[in-house]
C-alpha cells in the first residue's frame, strides 16, 4: 500500500451512533490533516497533527474528536453528529509543516451521510 | 486573514483549445502556491506548486502556472485541454506562518469533444 489510505470509503450513520474514520499514510510524513469538504465551499481544516504540535479549528464542533497514536496513522471519531455533517471527510500528510512550503498529500477521502 | 479566490466556478472548453483557469490571492507576503486536481470519488492530487526561484512553473500533464506577485495572482493554464482534464482544480496557499493550507472554492472544468 502507497500513498495515504483511508477507511472506510463510504459511510451512512445514524445521528446517534459512534463511529471512526481512519487514515494511515506510507510515505514517512511527520505532520496530518483532518479536512471537511463540502460542496461550494473551499475545504476545512479540521485538525493537524505534527511533531511540533496538535493545531484545532475552533469551530470544529466537539462531536469530532481527533486521536494520532503515531506519526502514520490518524482517527477521527464521530458521535452524535447531524445531517451537516454530511461530506466527504479528506486526510492528508507532509513531510513538514506548511509554512516550509510543504505538500500536502490527500487520501482519496470517506463519504459521509448522516441520516 | 489569507484568502483565495477562484474567477469562474465552471468553466467549459473545447477539446483542443487553451485551459485558463483563475486564481488570485490575499497576502501581504508572497505566500507559497499550488494547485491540486480532483477526480470524481477521489481525493486532491498535486498538479504544481510555486515556492521560490522561477515564477513560471510547470506540472503534471501538461499544465502551467505563473506567479505574478504585482497582481497577486497564481493563474493555471494548458494549451491543449484533452477530455481526462475533466476535473475540480483547487488553488491553495501557505504562509510562512503557522501549519495550515488556504483552499479556494474550486473550478470545475468540464471538456466539450
Amino acid at each position: 500500500e502507497t500513498g495515504v489510505t483511508q477507511t472506510p470509503r463510504h459511510l451512512v450513520m445514524g445521528m446517534t451512533n459512534k463511529k471512526s474514520l481512519k487514515c494511515e499514510q506510507h510515505l514517512g510524513h511527520n505532520a496530518m490533516y483532518w479536512y471537511k469538504q463540502s460542496a461550494k465551499k473551499p475545504l476545512e481544516l479540521m485538525f493537524v497533527y505534527s511533531l511540533e504540535e496538535r493545531v484545532e479549528n475552533n469551530s470544529v464542533p466537539s462531536r469530532f474528536s481527533p486521536e494520532c497514536p503515531n506519526s502514520s496513522h490518524l482517527f477521527l471519531h464521530l458521535h452524535t453528529l447531524q445531517p451537516e455533517d454530511s461530506a466527504l471527510y479528506l486526510c492528508a500528510s507532509s513531510q513538514g509543516a506548511t509554512r516550509f512550503g510543504e505538500t500536502q498529500y490527500f487520501g482519496p477521502g470517506t463519504r459521509l451521510l448522516v441520516l | 486573514a489569507q484568502s483565495v479566490t477562484q474567477l469562474g466556478s465552471h468553466v467549459s472548453v473545447s477539446e483542443g483549445a487553451l485551459v485558463l483557469l483563475r486564481c488570485n490571492y490575499s497576502s501581504s507576503v508572497p505566500p507559497y502556491l499550488f494547485w491540486y486536481v480532483q477526480y470524481p470519488n477521489q481525493g486532491l492530487q498535486l498538479l504544481l506548486k510555486y515556492t521560490t526561484g522561477a515564477t513560471l512553473v510547470k506540472g503534471i500533464n501538461g499544465f502551467e502556472a505563473e506567479f505574478k506577485k504585482s497582481e497577486t495572482s497564481f493563474h493555471l493554464t494548458k494549451p491543449s485541454a484533452h477530455m481526462s482534464d475533466a476535473a475540480e482544480y483547487f488553488c491553495a496557499v501557505s504562509r510562512e506562518t503557522g501549519n495550515q493550507f488556504y483552499f479556494g472554492t474550486g473550478t470545475s472544468l468540464t471538456v466539450i469533444p
